[in-house]
């Protein structure tokens, strides 16, 4: 597509249920990429797909955090037994390899996760 | 872990001033770049500029590898400028960027 989808832009769920939140990366783009913005914070990072290559999960702030990138191109980001210190924006983003060029994140317009 | 940080964290400017944003880096970066967030939330990239400078209409960035900063130029101001900066730095090729906490920008006409 022409840019980065993400879906719901919204959810709000109860606590203790568990959520899966989407991103369609551009065609194309080979890494994609996680992030968590809370409220008036910075971004912080989750968990990077590159290709075939095992992802980097090291940012993933625990075991009820899991994702997956199917067929190398949509990746789904699940939370299990939400919590409400889990209410943030979520925000995908996607890249192409690097060229030694230069190249640049394209981010989606998040979904922001409201655990009440 | 390696620390960004940026400052300053606010700064209110009025239509048509000229500001200078800064970012530190604690280790050597492979990759350095900045985003602008609107206030809407949308994340736009800005610049990749591992070293050197470059320049975007009214906007540059400079970076200084070896003494580990970059700094983001907006020249005549506008309101739409307002939102978050972040600089973003990449320790290694093929990780992950790790971003700062970001420059609140307020542009008022």
């Amino acid at each position: 597509g022409a840019g980065v989808s993400q879906s719901p832009s919204n959810k709000v769920t109860e606590k203790g249920k568990d959520v899966e939140l989407r991103c369609d990366p551009i065609s194309g783009h080979t890494a994609l990429y996680w992030y968590r913005q809370s409220l008036g914070q910075g971004l912080e990072f989750l968990i990077y797909f590159q290709g075939n290559s095992a992802p980097d999960k090291s940012g993933l702030p625990s075991d009820r955090f899991s994702a997956e990138r199917t067929g190398g191109s949509v990746s789904t980001l699940t939370i299990q037994r939400t919590q409400q210190e889990d209410s943030a924006v979520y925000l995908c983003a996607s890249s192409l390899e690097w060229t030694g060029a230069s190249y640049g994140y394209t981010f989606g317009s998040g979904t922001r996760l409201t655990v009440v | 872990g390696i620390q960004v940080e940026q400052s300053p964290p606010d700064l209110i400017l009025q239509e048509g001033a000229n500001s200078t944003l800064r970012c530190n880096f604690s280790d050597s970066v492979n990759n350095l770049q900045w985003f602008h967030q609107n206030p809407w939330g949308q994340l736009i990239n800005l610049f990749y500029i591992p070293s050197g400078t470059k320049q975007n209409g009214r906007l540059s960035a400079t970076t200084v590898a070896t003494e580990r900063y970059s700094l983001l130029y907006i020249s005549s101001s506008q309101t739409t400028d307002s939102g978050v900066y972040f600089c973003a730095v990449e320790i290694q090729a093929g990780t992950a960027l790790i971003f700062g906490k970001g420059t609140t920008l307020s542009v008022s006409s």
